[in-house]
């Protein structure tokens, strides 16, 4: 069964660097994932794709800030000079056979 | 400008109905599948139904499965969610959202969500 995995909660200090992982379950190593932030009171928006092999591609006018990277089953998403509005939750997402699969997110306090 | 508006949420009985509607905007809206995905509060993000660019395609959670309807028109760029025999575990925000591309099923762009509450 197709499971991501996140940590429901991490910190960092204002300028600081934080990287949040998602974890596919096993045998499914190889997909890609979407990484999505979702500020207090709005609505998702997408940050980027990530792919197995660590390449990705992010949406329009996602800061530099903001990077993707991979490790066999995980799925990272590195924040980098964290900012107040960094304060969120993020969600990693992908797909299965006629699904739509999210992790539980992780809701980011930048301290 | 490339944007997704959701409208036709609300109060509603347990057992009632609520039709929600998408209005895409600024991009080829034939061109990509298109998905709900809903939000109860307080919870994560759950996946509810996608659609296919030519409607072949349409796929429920089990979580819906024969109270929901998802379909769309593509001449009028709108997504729509019919919302039969409603309970009160269906009280979320409702968002539309579309596919990143022709090929991909993850998501690439959402909508502001709309409130649909479920309640005696």
């Amino acid at each position: 069964q197709l499971v991501l995995t996140q940590s429901p909660s991490a910190s960092a200090s204002l300028g600081a660097s934080v990287k949040l992982t998602c974890t596919l379950s096993s045998g499914h190593s190889s997909y890609a994932i979407a990484w999505h932030q979702q500020q207090p009171e709005k609505g998702p928006r997408y940050l980027m794709k990530l792919n197995s092999d660590g390449s990705h591609s992010k949406g329009d006018g996602i800061p530099d800030r903001f990077s993707g990277s991979s490790s066999g089953a995980e799925r990272y998403l590195t924040i980098s000079s964290l900012q107040s509005e960094d304060e969120a939750d993020y969600y990693c997402q992908t797909w299965g056979t006629g699904t739509l699969v999210f992790g539980g997110g992780t809701k980011l306090t930048v301290l | 400008e490339v944007q997704l508006v959701e409208s036709g949420g609300g109060l509603v009985k347990p057992g009632g109905s609520l039709r929600l509607s998408c209005a895409a905007s600024g991009f080829t809206f034939s061109s990509y599948s298109m998905n709900w995905v809903r939000q109860a509060p307080g919870k994560g993000l759950e996946w509810v139904s996608s659609i296919s660019s030519s409607s072949s395609y349409i796929y429920y959670a089990d979580s819906v499965k024969g109270r929901f309807t998802i379909s769309r028109d593509n001449a009028k760029n709108s997504l729509y969610l019919q919302m039969n025999s409603l309970r009160a575990e269906d009280t979320a925000v409702y968002y539309c959202a579309r596919d990143l591309g022709p090929t991909s099923r993850l998501l690439g762009m959402w909508g502001q969500g709309t409130l649909v509450t479920v309640s005696s």
